[in-house]
């Protein structure tokens, strides 16, 4: 079967710090990975997205890492600021529709 | 250009009555996505669909729910006779393409069943 899990609840991060999210992944046959964060009330807000040719791809303050050995992937956030305490879903595309299976999500929370 | 528009944001319905939910994908998107999300838990995906079609359905309880994407208009979520357990956030995502492409999400429709 297909499953994205995630390996923390919660984490709290001093503002400034840097934030790592991991998240482990079953199907060995999907080839596109994103990351959405969501704040309380509000929908999925993309983050940074991974194809399964690269191992490291990185954005504004972000970085997603993929290991394809180990189906692991996280994702690293520079210089938390309070802006970014909200849940944090990796998300594995099935079947190459973009149907998306989502892990349970993360919840970082930022302490001034 | 809009981002992918839901409404209502929240809707409340007595049991055994019919909800519907509404999605307008972003300009220019043709691949509408529909998930429910339960409290403090990841988004389950529901169904995908085109224009006039349903690609893939694999996510939809066998009864009470139905979706479609009209030719004109906006996809629609529609759950016949809801219970208490149809209480949730329910989500839709616009795609320019297919796969390997980012799904915009929308701000979701919070459905509560009294």
């Amino acid at each position: 079967g297909e499953s994205v899990g995630l390996h923390l609840p919660t984490l709290s991060v001093q503002e400034g710090d840097n934030s790592i999210i991991n998240c482990a992944y079953s199907n060995s046959a999907s080839d596109y990975f994103i990351w959405y964060k969501q704040e309380s009330g509000k929908g999925p807000q993309f983050i940074i997205d991974i194809r399964s040719n690269m191992d490291k791809r990185q954005g504004q303050r972000v970085t997603v890492l993929l290991n394809k050995t180990v189906k692991h992937l996280s994702l690293q956030i520079a210089a938390t600021q309070p802006g970014d305490s909200a849940v944090y879903f990796c998300a594995e595309n099935i079947g190459g529709n973009n149907r998306l299976a989502f892990g349970k999500g993360n919840q970082v929370v930022v302490i001034p | 250009n809009a981002g992918v528009m839901q409404n209502p944001r929240h809707l409340v319905r007595r049991r055994g009555q019919e909800a519907r939910l509404r999605c307008s994908p972003m300009k220019g998107h043709s691949h509408v996505y529909w998930y429910r999300q339960l409290p403090e838990e990841g988004l389950k995906f529901m169904v995908y669909l085109q224009k006039e079609n349903i690609i893939d359905e694999s996510g939809m309880p066998k009864e009470r729910f139905s979706a479609e994407f009209p030719k004109e208009g906006p996809s629609i979520l529609r759950i016949q006779q809801v219970v208490r357990g149809d209480s949730a956030a329910y989500f839709c995502a616009s795609s320019p393409e297919a796969g390997g492409t980012e799904a915009f999400f929308g701000q979701g429709t919070r459905l509560t069943v009294v």
